[in-house]
């Protein structure tokens, strides 16, 4: 089976503008999360979504928003970018049939200018 | 006091010896638990999860869970240079969905 996907791997904005990555689960997996990686915070929650429904949902502002399609694939989205947004975005993809292990993507750089 | 805790490291492993690294959470709502190691500059690669008071063995790799203590800990057996990362305690509810809380990592060394 081919892994999880995220695009693009890498991004880099500037302050103010918005930007939208994506997420393609484990083939047969319906169920992705998101996560944002910082030094300084670590790993932390964003959202999860299963069936194009968003199941949880993170201590994050309503800036960072995502939406899940018929297909499994995800996306989420940053409005009005801050330099403190600047972190690895990490989706994961979840095995609802192996107590609920998360793998996941390689992940998308972001750098805010 | 941090959901999930570890010790941030270094651990310095002589290679060959074991490794052991230790998971204290505070939520006794935390039904599974996971370890990820993750080497630097790529994404967290799950090693094993256990949801069960006692032992997990998988491979040179073990996990130990006391609900009653609140506590995970992690062994690697026989450690390899390749071994070297940062090793990430994660905790799940499960039937509140599917969040991980996570440890901010101990990164291990170790040295040939």
């Amino acid at each position: 089976k081919a892994g999880v996907t995220q695009t693009p791997r890498y991004l880099i904005k500037t302050r103010g503008q918005q930007v939208t990555l994506s997420c393609s689960p484990i083939s047969g997996h319906r169920s992705v999360s998101w996560y944002q990686q910082t030094p300084g915070q670590g790993l932390q929650f964003l959202f999860e979504y299963f069936s194009e429904t968003q199941r949880n949902k993170g201590n994050f502002p309503g800036r960072f928003s995502g939406r899940q399609f018929s297909n499994s694939r995800s996306e989420m989205n940053v409005s009005t970018l801050e330099l403190g947004d600047s972190a690895l975005y990490l989706c994961a993809s979840i095995a609802w049939d192996s107590g609920d292990t998360q793998y996941f993507g390689p992940g998308t750089r972001l750098t805010v200018l | 006091q941090k959901e999930v805790e570890q010790n941030s490291g270094p651990l310095s492993v002589p290679e060959g010896a074991i490794a052991s690294l230790n998971c204290t959470y505070s939520d006794r709502g935390s039904q599974s638990f996971f370890w990820y190691r993750q080497y630097s500059g790529k994404s967290p690669e799950l090693i094993m999860f256990i949801y069960s008071n006692g032992d997990k063995e998988d491979g040179r790799f073990t996990a130990q869970l006391n609900k009653a203590s609140q506590y995970v800990s992690l062994l690697i057996r026989d450690s390899q240079p390749r071994d070297s990362a940062t090793y990430l305690c994660a905790a799940q509810r499960g039937a509140a969905g599917n969040k991980l809380t996570f440890g901010g990592g101990t990164r291990v060394l170790v040295k040939p």
